[in-house]
């Protein structure tokens, strides 16, 4: 398994701001995914960032609102830009463990935008 | 459609009950099944993988029907901590990438 941090837990900003979503792992992986899951709704993958390379973002998804970091293989930004009350949502980083074919998520960063 | 589609509930049962989830999805190139429980306020957290020979562990039984494209997941005797979301998941490997295709989960509330 892995064991994700993700920094800020929870926070709420003012619209038109931007606020950036830090993901630490304890172990080197290589692809690293971010989530959305807004009230009441399932998860939907934003985009997927591996280590070298520019994030690959989901339909519905764009670099400028999203920008995302990658620059070693344990770490991992989002960044919400320019946020409206729509992006309320919890904002949640996943790794693909390399042993399985597995997904494991941290605790997620719960946003809300006012 | 929607691509992994579930009964969002609630699944209300008492203690000790047996419940079943049902899950579709609709993309017959998915590769990988899987079950994650979500509890309120809190990550998705892996609960089974599920394979074509169906696979079990203690009280949770999870089958796979590609023909049908169909997931189900069996718990017995229900204990009230298995109270949470059930969330069916789909991984649609493209290109060497993970997709996970989450469905919007069904709820279950065990009462004693």
């Amino acid at each position: 398994s892995a064991v994700i941090s993700q920094k800020p837990s929870r926070d709420i900003c003012q619209r038109g701001t931007s606020l950036t979503i830090q993901c630490q792992v304890d172990s080197q992986v290589t692809m690293m995914f971010w989530y959305r899951q807004q009230p009441g709704q399932s998860l939907t993958l934003i985009a997927t960032a591996n280590q070298g390379s520019e994030a690959t973002y989901e339909s519905g998804f764009v670099i400028d609102k999203f920008p995302i970091s990658r620059p070693n293989l344990t770490f991992s930004t989002l960044t919400v830009s320019n946020m409206s009350p729509e992006d309320s949502s919890i904002y949640l980083c996943s790794v693909e463990v390399p042993s399985g074919n597995t997904i494991y998520f941290g605790e997620g960063s719960w946003l809300t935008v006012v | 459609r929607k691509e992994v589609e579930q009964d969002p509930g609630p699944f209300n049962v008492p203690e000790g009950a047996t419940v079943a989830f049902n899950c579709t999805y609709s993309n017959s190139a998915s590769q990988s099944f899987f079950w994650y429980r979500q509890d309120c306020r809190k990550e998705p957290k892996l609960l089974m993988s599920v394979y074509s020979s169906g696979n079990e562990d203690g009280r949770f039984t999870a089958q796979l029907n590609r023909a049908s494209q169909y997931i189900s997941l069996l718990i017995r005797d229900s204990k009230l901590s298995d109270s949470a979301t059930y969330l069916c998941v789909v991984n649609q490997r493209n290109t060497g990438f993970q997709k996970l295709v989450f469905g919007t989960g069904t709820r279950l509330l065990v009462s004693p």
